[in-house]
């Protein structure tokens, strides 16, 4: 079974903090994604990585960025801390060339 | 611009009758279709799929239709059981290994 674990659960940051996000995935995937989940707006994509040290922009990748140092894990890093990125973030996985991606159960991010 | 659309955000049906999840789509380039159920607290789980060259795909208790001149397809679940209460996403692939995904719906299975 696919395993795509996220450091936290819930998070609360104050605004203008830097923010780590951490999502390992255990099954060699070569793509690995950042979404955020808002109601009304489904999933939205911020950045995607499809080979080590490589990105691509998403949807909405403004006040965000990524590092993927290692096959397996994938960084999202808000540098500044806004109210406007309180939302759930949901890290996932896929195996090139399929289209079928695995989520991790998400991280609750709170900024006041 | 919502290029993926799931016009109603929840439904409400009784235990045994049937569900039907609508999502509409605008990108005529869109080639692969996916349906997601996200319980509370946790990530999506991919539930079904279908190309673009097809127009049903079956497994069990769920179907996917698609409507390529309509651009829309639908989720039928026969019988709908109090475990199948989540959220749906919907999503469409084009290119570059990323999906599109819709706002999502409510299904709410009452016993």
């Amino acid at each position: 079974d696919v395993k795509v674990t996220q450091s936290s659960r819930y998070l609360v940051k104050r605004t203008g903090e830097k923010v780590f996000l951490e999502c390992v995935q255990d099954m060699d995937h070569e793509n690995m994604f950042w979404y955020r989940q808002d109601p009304g707006l489904g999933l939205r994509l911020i950045y995607f990585s499809y080979d080590v040290k490589m990105k691509e922009k998403g949807d909405i990748p403004e006040g965000y960025s990524v590092s993927r140092e290692k096959k397996e894990r994938f960084s999202l890093i808000l540098e500044s801390a806004s109210t406007n990125q309180t939302s759930m973030y949901l890290c996932a996985s896929s195996l090139a060339p399929t289209y079928e991606q695995y989520f991790g159960p998400g991280t609750r991010l709170t900024v006041t | 611009d919502q290029q993926v659309k799931q016009n109603s955000p929840s439904l409400s049906v009784q235990e045994g009758r049937i569900s039907i999840l609508n999502c509409d789509y605008t990108n005529s380039m869109f080639d692969y279709f996916l349906w997601y159920k996200k319980y509370p607290a946790e990530g999506p789980t991919f539930l079904i799929s279908i190309s673009s060259i097809k127009d049903k795909n079956e497994d069990g208790r769920f179907t996917v239709f698609l409507n390529k001149s309509a651009k829309h397809l639908s989720l039928h679940i026969v019988p709908s059981q109090p475990g199948d209460s989540a959220v749906y996403f919907c999503a469409a692939h084009n290119a570059g290994n990323m999906l599109t995904f819709g706002g999502g719906t409510r299904l709410m299975v009452k016993p």
